[in-house]
């Protein structure tokens, strides 16, 4: 069965400093990766998603995220955090043997501070 | 501008009522999905449905009910049976199983039982 693990709950950054957020997958087949963004009482929107090809994935906002098969890891990064990328961030895995049905990780929620 | 509109944003019930979310999507969506979010949980699915007249059941349904007699409506009900109903209710659709395509969700509905 897919899983999704999220290493932190909760991630506190300084604005201008590195923004790291860990996923590990667990899945049997090749994977389809997902990260969302969930702004307080919103729905959440795709920030990007890997399927197949460049396992450097880039998004909306300035982030990214690199599919490690090695390691099942699909991280998200950004250089350089701003005040406004302050929300909740979901990784999600979807794979074959699960209907194509996505399993999200808990979430971790990212904060800022000037 | 198409999208995802659940209604209420807010809803309070007495325990033992049932009560229904609505959702409503201008997406020509094929697909609509029902998640339930909890803190620290991410997003279980309650129901979904890929078709209009047809749909199943994640794997949270206990408690919930849902219908799909047009294309563009999902509503769901949350029924006396359901034992810990107070959560955050977010609808979702996708062009086609979600673990190819991304899904677009609405803004949630926050249901608190008493």
């Amino acid at each position: 069965a897919q899983s999704v693990t999220q290493l932190g709950s909760h991630v506190s950054v300084s604005e201008g400093a590195l923004v790291l957020l860990r996923c590990n997958y667990s899945s049997s087949v090749p994977p389809y990766l997902f990260w969302y963004v969930q702004y307080p009482n919103q729905g959440l929107q795709l920030l990007l998603k890997y399927t197949t090809g460049a396992t450097l994935v880039k998004g909306i906002n300035g982030f990214e995220a690199e599919f490690k098969k090695s390691e099942t890891s699909f991280h998200l990064t950004k250089p350089s955090a701003h005040m406004s990328d302050a929300a909740e961030y979901f990784c999600a895995v979807s794979d074959s043997n699960a209907g194509n049905m996505l399993t999200f990780g808990g979430g971790t929620r990212l904060m800022v501070k000037p | 501008d198409g999208g995802i509109t659940q209604s209420p944003k807010y809803l309070f019930r007495k325990e033992g009522q049932n009560v229904t979310l609505s959702c409503e999507q201008n997406l020509n969506h094929d697909a609509m999905y029902w998640y339930r979010q909890d803190p620290g949980q991410g997003l279980r699915l309650i129901y979904y449905s890929q078709i209009v007249n047809d749909f199943q059941k994640g794997d949270i349904a206990e408690g919930y009910s849902v219908s799909r007699e047009k294309k563009e409506s999902f509503p769901l009900t949350v029924t006396s049976a359901q034992k810990n109903p107070t959560a955050f209710y977010l609808c979702a659709s996708s062009t086609k199983r979600q673990g190819f395509s991304p899904l677009h969700f609405g803004n949630g509905t926050r249901l608190t039982v008493t």
